[in-house]
């Protein structure tokens, strides 16, 4: 098992740009989640999605959009990047709510640079 | 809404010596569950141990173990025996049993001296 994988790793954007960043789990989990770090601010949630088709607003969802096609990918799209959205970004999945299968599991993160 | 509270920004300790890393959290929920993860500079999120609000007990995970007082809602991490691997950010979150929605505090970066 790989876990929950993402990619690029790092990246560095233009304001205006747009870009996609990628997030897959082979674990068959049914929940999976965006989160951003910034510096002092822990983790916060951006979108979150508990199966394919279904996806919901976190904490600071302005400025991304997010789809869930199938039960492995996740994918956090930047419409327009701006300097605000610098950060690190960590996509985690869990195999569901309540119980243990709330223990979300998390990916390497992707830190972003926008100038 | 749910919070979580972390009061110490940075925290170091001896090697081989114990800390105690603090936690407050508020919620109106009765069925949640607590997660302290480390994050060392690698970045990985790893769990370090968990706790359901609805067991009395106090997990322990090795050297690792946590007080959770409900009716404080407080939920402290004490790391017995600290190791120079111990050095990390340390988080502390919450998540509803509902939703599952996790809920970071700010962290607290543990410096562990040799």
């Amino acid at each position: 098992n790989a876990g929950v994988t993402q990619t690029p790793k790092f990246q560095v954007l233009k304001t205006g740009q747009s870009m996609t960043l990628q997030c897959a789990q082979d674990m068959n989990h049914e929940y999976m989640s965006w989160y951003r770090q910034d510096p002092g601010m822990g983790l916060r949630l951006i979108h979150y999605s508990v199966g394919a088709g279904i996806t919901d607003q976190g904490e600071v969802p302005n400025g991304y959009n997010v789809s869930r096609s199938t039960t492995e990918d996740f994918p956090l799209r930047l419409l327009s990047a701006a300097p605000s959205q610098t950060s690190v970004y960590f996509c985690a999945s869990s195999p569901g709510t309540g119980g243990r299968r709330n223990e979300q599991y998390f990916g390497p993160g992707t830190r972003l640079t926008v100038t | 809404a749910q919070t979580v509270t972390q009061s110490q920004p940075e925290m170091s300790v001896q090697e081989a010596e114990t800390v105690t890393l603090s936690c407050t959290y508020d919620t109106s929920e009765s069925d949640y569950y607590l997660f302290w993860y480390k994050q060392p500079p690698s970045r990985q999120m790893i769990l370090v141990i968990r706790q359901e609000a609805y067991k009395q007990q106090n997990a322990t995970e090795n050297r690792f173990s946590v007080n959770f007082q409900k009716a404080a809602k407080s939920f402290s991490l004490k790391i017995s025996d600290s190791q120079l691997g111990d050095a990390a950010m340390y988080f502390c979150a919450f998540s509803s049993s509902n939703t599952g929605k996790l809920i970071f505090g700010q962290g607290t970066t543990l410096q562990v001296k040799p």
